[in-house]
C-alpha cells in the first residue's frame, strides 16, 4: 500500500490559516470517510488531532478542521500560532486492515 | 489518564532479535485493538503492525511480515512486538499506539516510543 501523497512544506504567519493537502486514490481517502490527522512536534510522540475526516478529539482547539473532496482530503489551521509550527501527518483507512495508511507529511512553518 | 508506556528498544546487530513491551493503563486494555507505527530517523511515520482487542487477528506491513510479530497479554494489558532478523532499515523509534473504539485507522493515543537501531 502507497503512502497518501501530502506537500513537504506549507507556511503563514501568525493569525493567518494553512490547509495542508493529502492525496490518495478511491481505495483509501476517496473511498471511506475515515481520515485523520495528526500533529508532531520535534521530539515528540504524535498527537490525534482530527478523524473521521472532520472530528475534533477532546482539547483540540476548534481552529483545527477537517474536510474532503473526492480522493484528497484537507486540514486546515486557521488564526496561526506559534505553537502550531510542527509536522503533520494524515492517515486514511484503505480497506484491508484496520489500521490503513500514513500521507508523507508535511512540515508547517510559521513565519 | 490513558497511559502507553512503551520499552525494550536498544541496540541491536543486524540478523539480531529484539523485543519491544508497551504497559497500558487508563482504559479497558482488551476492548482496543493496538498499533506499532514506526519513524525512521529524519523520516515519517510507517504503520508496522496492529493487532485486535481479543489478540485472534494480527496485520503486518509488507516490509516486516515474517520477520515481526505482534501479541498481547490481556491480563497484564501489555503488547508486545517481536522484532527477528533485524535490518539497519528497521533503525527507527517505535510508538505503541491505541486505536480509537470502533473508528478505523485512527489512533487516538500513543506512548512516548522507543529507539530500535540496527548496526553492527
Amino acid at each position: 500500500q502507497s503512502a497518501l501523497t501530502q506537500p513537504p512544506s506549507a507556511s503563514g504567519s501568525p493569525g493567518q490559516s494553512v490547509t495542508i493537502s493529502c492525496t490518495g486514490t478511491s481505495s483509501d481517502v476517496g473511498g471511506y470517510n475515515f481520515v485523520s490527522w495528526y500533529q508532531q512536534h520535534p521530539g515528540k510522540a504524535p498527537k490525534l488531532m482530527i478523524y473521521e475526516v472532520n472530528k475534533r478529539p477532546s482539547g483540540v482547539p476548534d481552529r483545527f478542521s477537517g474536510s474532503k473532496s473526492g480522493n484528497t482530503a484537507s486540514l486546515t489551521v486557521s488564526g496561526l500560532q506559534a505553537e502550531d509550527e510542527a509536522d503533520y501527518y494524515c492517515s486514511s483507512y484503505a480497506g484491508y486492515n484496520d489500521f490503513g495508511v500514513f500521507g508523507t507529511g508535511t512540515e508547517v512553518t510559521v513565519l | 489518564e490513558v497511559q502507553l508506556l512503551d520499552s525494550g528498544g536498544g541496540l541491536v546487530q543486524p540478523g539480531g532479535s529484539l523485543r519491544l513491551s508497551c504497559s497500558a493503563s487508563g482504559f479497558t486494555f482488551s476492548s482496543h485493538a493496538m498499533s506499532w507505527v514506526r519513524q525512521a530517523p529524519g523520516k515519517g511515520l510507517e504503520w508496522v503492525s496492529g493487532i485486535d482487542g481479543p489478540g485472534a487477528t494480527t496485520y503486518y506491513a509488507d516490509s516486516v511480515k515474517g520477520r515481526f510479530t505482534i501479541s498481547r497479554d490481556n491480563s497484564k494489558d501489555t503488547v508486545y512486538l517481536q522484532m527477528n532478523r533485524l535490518r539497519a532499515e528497521d533503525t527507527a523509534i517505535y510508538y505503541c499506539a491505541k486505536k480509537q473504539w470502533r473508528v478505523p485507522s485512527t489512533l487516538d493515543y500513543w506512548g512516548l516510543g522507543t529507539l530500535v537501531i540496527v548496526s553492527s
